[in-house]
């Protein structure tokens, strides 16, 4: 069993707020990732990383930006959150193995009204 | 193009029954991994199983198998005798350049939802 965990679980918030998703794992994982998911749709990455002060943007543009300061600790910032930003927010997990298993946290769902 | 289909977007099985979900990808790297993701309503996604493109036999785990057909790029999950607690949504997902040694993400297909009849 992974232990990668995710603050808040769900977050109803105005439009214009500033907001940020929790990510940690305990595993020391040097890889981490933030996927984006909508409603009965399929995942996708928007933000990676592969350790400390490493952060790359993924397939998806997105708004928000991401921060790797500390191995186990990789939080997702939006400045200005708006409706469009409504979504499912999964962070992940991973070692540098060939097969790089990724393990997920349970997710933040989002909702800006 | 889609680099991951699963073409049945819902399934009922009853219980007890085996249930095959399908999953077709597109690659053109030799090095690859296959993953199979169990969603349930409460949104976490949690690892099934893996099959790596150099492997020999198809993964297996407990009551989940990988049906791997490397020519035809088809990555079929089966689970023997479904139960209640099947029900979910269930991925295939892809990532690519596994000798690379990269930190790109999965590839994920659009899912098929699971139910399990009593």
């Amino acid at each position: 069993e992974a232990d990668i965990y995710q603050t808040p679980r769900y977050l109803v918030i105005g439009t214009g707020k500033k907001i940020t998703l929790e990510c940690s794992q305990t595993m020391g994982h040097d890889k981490m990732y933030w996927y984006q998911q909508d409603p009965g749709m399929e995942l996708h990455l928007i933000h990676y990383s592969y350790g400390v002060n490493s952060t790359e943007k993924g397939d998806l543009s997105s708004e928000s930006t991401v921060s790797r300061i500390r191995t186990e600790h990789f939080p997702l910032t939006l400045e200005s959150a708006r409706p469009s930003h409504t979504s499912q927010y999964l962070c992940a997990s991973s070692e540098w193995v060939a097969k790089e298993t990724q393990y997920f946290g349970p997710g933040t769902r989002l909702l800006v009204l | 193009a889609q680099k991951i289909t699963q073409t049945q977007p819902g399934m009922f099985v009853q219980e007890k029954e085996a249930v095959t979900l399908d999953c077709t990808y597109d690659t053109s790297d030799p090095s690859y991994g296959l993953f199979w993701y169990k969603q349930p309503s409460s949104g976490e996604m949690i690892f099934l199983i893996y099959q790596g493109s150099y492997d020999q036999q198809n993964a297996t785990e407990g009551r989940y198998s990988l049906n791997f057909q490397k020519a035809r790029k088809s990555a079929n999950l089966v689970i023997s005798a479904s139960q209640l607690g099947d029900s979910a949504m269930y991925f295939c997902a892809m990532r690519e350049g596994l000798t690379g040694g990269g930190a790109d993400g999965l590839t994920f297909g659009k899912g098929t939802h699971l139910i399990i009849q009593p």
